[in-house]
């Protein structure tokens, strides 16, 4: 079956614009998480998602904003972009359920270049 | 607080040679551990978990790791290396029910010499 698909893969933004990235999980994966990938911090956890509501959140500026729909697809949302933000955004997702295998799948990511 | 130390950033053994790469973590509950790997310009492949049970555990393309807790340590082993296993190494650390939610170490990259 499909992978974790996430829109678009590059992305060049200007300072203080605003950002909105897209993931659809594998089909069936009612979890989503999005995770900030920079060479200075590392992966940091941004937010989970699941059945809509949000269930876990990091420790970043309310500028960053996700949502989740009910076909499980996930968007965020970075508001007033920061230098600082230009980062790998991974999406990863996960069954809940009986089926929970506690992997997570990663996307490709989407790379925001902010200038 | 809660942590995940990997203290190699860079390795390079030969092609056949084996392989450890360490990992360290502090975490207050039972932990949930996972060895992750990103090729360039990819995503995280899962290679193996630890949630209980046997503390030596198998995961894909012939890795293996053991989790110690005595040394709060889940060390990623591969007895002969292969060129394709040239990547970046992630450990990560996470809590029961709460899988969507990882803290990461820095990661180790790997360089395959021929």
């Amino acid at each position: 079956k499909a992978g974790v698909t996430q829109t678009p893969r590059y992305l060049i933004k200007t300072r203080g614009q605003q950002v909105t990235l897209s993931c659809s999980p594998i089909s069936g994966h009612r979890s989503v998480s999005w995770y900030q990938q920079t060479p200075g911090q590392g992966l940091q956890f941004l937010f989970e998602y699941f059945s809509e509501t949000q269930r876990n959140k990091g420790n970043f500026p309310g500028r960053f904003s996700g949502r989740q729909f009910s076909n499980s697809r996930s968007e965020m949302n970075v508001s007033t972009l920061e230098l600082g933000d230009s980062a790998l955004y991974l999406c990863a997702s996960s069954s809940r359920g009986p089926t929970n295998t506690g992997e997570l799948f990663f996307g490709e990511g989407s790379r925001l270049t902010v200038l | 607080a809660q942590s995940v130390t990997q203290p190699d950033i860079h390795i390079t053994v030969s092609e056949g040679a084996s392989l450890e790469l360490r990992c360290n973590y502090s975490y207050g509950a039972t932990p949930y551990l996972f060895w992750y790997v990103q090729s360039p310009g990819q995503g995280l492949q899962l290679l193996l978990k630890y949630f209980s049970g046997d503390t030596l555990v198998q995961g894909i393309k012939g890795f293996e790791a053991e989790f110690k807790r005595s040394q709060s340590s889940f060390n990623l082993r591969k007895p002969s290396v292969h060129w394709s296993d040239a990547a970046e190494y992630f450990c990560a650390v996470g809590a029961a029910g709460s899988q969507g939610n990882l803290i990461f170490g820095k990661g180790t990259k790997l360089s395959v010499k021929p």
